[in-house]
């Protein structure tokens, strides 16, 4: 069965700081992967998404994400963290019945 | 566009009693879903539509309801409030086929059963 694990529930850096969070799937296929992002309060947006070609995708809010096929992750960057990213990340992956599998979550703080 | 909309924001009910949690999208999405999100579990598909007049179950269907007369509307029933019940509830669309899946969120109702 497909799967998302995000390993890291919390995860803490100080403003200014270089952030990777973690995301691996469970799927058999070449997959569709995505990463959300969820500001106290509100829904889901979208930061970025893969589904082929270049495996570095680029998203919204100065995020990227890297397709590691050997590996089975999808991982979130962002060179410097800024006060407003503090929120909850969800890695997601598209199921091969179309349905969204959502990973657990992974809240970040930005520290001063 | 307004997008996804959802009524109410919050909800207080007692065990057993029903409500209807609204849910709108004004994209022509053909495809909706619906969400709890509890905490450490990330988000859970409870029921999901692909279309006016189809609807299916998701992963935890157990005491909620969904119907899809049209497509702008996509509301979700709670037969009899359970504690358990209590979470976030989230509303989602997409179109089908044209964006690979990217799904527009609605900004969450929360309900708390007591």
């Amino acid at each position: 069965a497909q799967s998302v694990t995000q390993p890291d529930i919390h995860i803490t850096v100080s403003e200014g700081a270089s952030l990777e969070l973690r995301c691996n799937y469970s799927y058999g296929a070449t997959p569709y992967l995505f990463w959300y992002v969820q500001s106290p309060g509100q829904g889901l947006q979208l930061l970025l998404k893969y589904f082929s070609g270049d495996t570095l995708v680029q998203g919204i809010k100065g995020f990227e994400a890297e397709f590691k096929r050997s590996q089975s992750s999808f991982n979130l960057r962002k060179p410097s963290v800024h006060w407003s990213d503090a929120a909850e990340y969800f890695c997601a992956v598209r199921s091969n019945t179309g349905k969204l599998i959502f990973g657990q979550g992974t809240t970040l703080q930005v520290k001063p | 566009n307004a997008g996804v909309t959802q009524t109410p924001k919050f909800q207080v009910l007692k065990t057993g009693q029903s409500m209807t949690l609204q849910c709108a999208q004004d994209m022509n999405h053909e495809y909706m879903s619906w969400y709890r999100q509890d905490p450490g579990m990330g988000l859970r598909l409870i029921h999901y539509s692909v279309g006016a007049g189809i609807t299916d179950q998701g992963e935890v269907p157990n005491g909620y309801n969904v119907s899809r007369s049209t497509t702008e509307d996509f509301p979700l029933r709670l037969l009899s409030a359970a504690p358990s019940q209590t979470s976030v509830y989230f509303c989602a669309s997409t179109q089908e086929g044209a964006t690979y899946n990217e799904q527009f969120f609605g900004p969450g109702t929360r309900l708390t059963v007591l």
